[in-house]
């Protein structure tokens, strides 16, 4: 599975889109991206995924360039609750999930 | 709502004492994950199981074992518990990988685990 890369922390003000960006250079064809979250002290949650359209749920949204070899999750108007790590993965069907060390995003008020 | 669930959100055990982590998961997954997570270290996968009876080990397996006596409930054994197995552990149950969304992977609330 390809290697992502992700900023390690951001901060955004409370009401504002939370735009978190992730490097996937290397993805192949046949991987998705998938973004999870993990609130301190709980399990991560599963946010979104997608192979190579715009993809857009109760959550979130997220944006892949043409060439895939990037994304951004978008948290159109963040809240205190959602400051949290949040993991950017690309993955073939079935294979392991693994994460990294993701962003930490903080939503100030 | 998928929802799975551990059998304990905190647990302190002794050095050389038996212990069971419990997941049960109300989704009719076929497929079960026990991982532990640790600062810097990321999410490492222990065992699975992609079906009841069958197991399957991760990355990290030494020291653990798994049983998978009914589909919703997958358990995780450390047959002596040492401090270095001191952690986060987490479950997970995922679907039948052959539709576009079953790849998604459900994840219980963790336990933490401290081993003196």
């Amino acid at each position: 599975d390809a290697k992502t890369t992700q900023p390690p922390s951001m901060d955004c003000a409370e009401g504002r889109a939370a735009n978190l960006p992730c490097n996937h250079s290397t993805i192949s064809g046949n991987e998705y991206v998938y973004w999870y979250r993990q609130i301190h002290s709980q399990g991560p949650q599963y946010i979104i995924h997608g192979l190579k359209n715009n993809e857009t749920n109760e959550m979130a949204s997220l944006i892949i360039t043409e060439d895939r070899k990037s994304s951004t999750l978008i948290l159109p108007h963040a809240t205190l609750r959602d400051t949290a790590v949040y993991y950017c993965t690309s993955q073939r069907s079935g294979s392991r999930l693994t994460f990294g060390e993701g962003t930490q995003l903080t939503v100030n008020p | 709502d998928v929802k799975v669930t551990q059998s304990s959100r905190y647990l302190v055990k002794r050095t050389g004492e038996k212990v069971f982590l419990e997941c049960v998961q109300d989704m009719d997954h076929e497929n079960m994950f026990w991982y532990r997570q640790d600062p810097g270290l990321g999410l490492r996968l222990i065992y699975f199981s992609y079906d009841v009876k069958m197991k399957e080990k991760g990355d990290i397996p030494e020291g653990y074992s798994v049983s998978r006596e009914k589909k919703e409930r997958f358990s995780l054994i450390l047959e002596s518990a040492s401090t270095n197995q001191t952690s986060m552990y987490l479950c997970a149950s995922r679907g039948t990988v052959n539709t576009r969304s079953t790849d998604t992977q459900y994840f219980g609330p963790g336990t933490r685990l401290t081993v003196l």
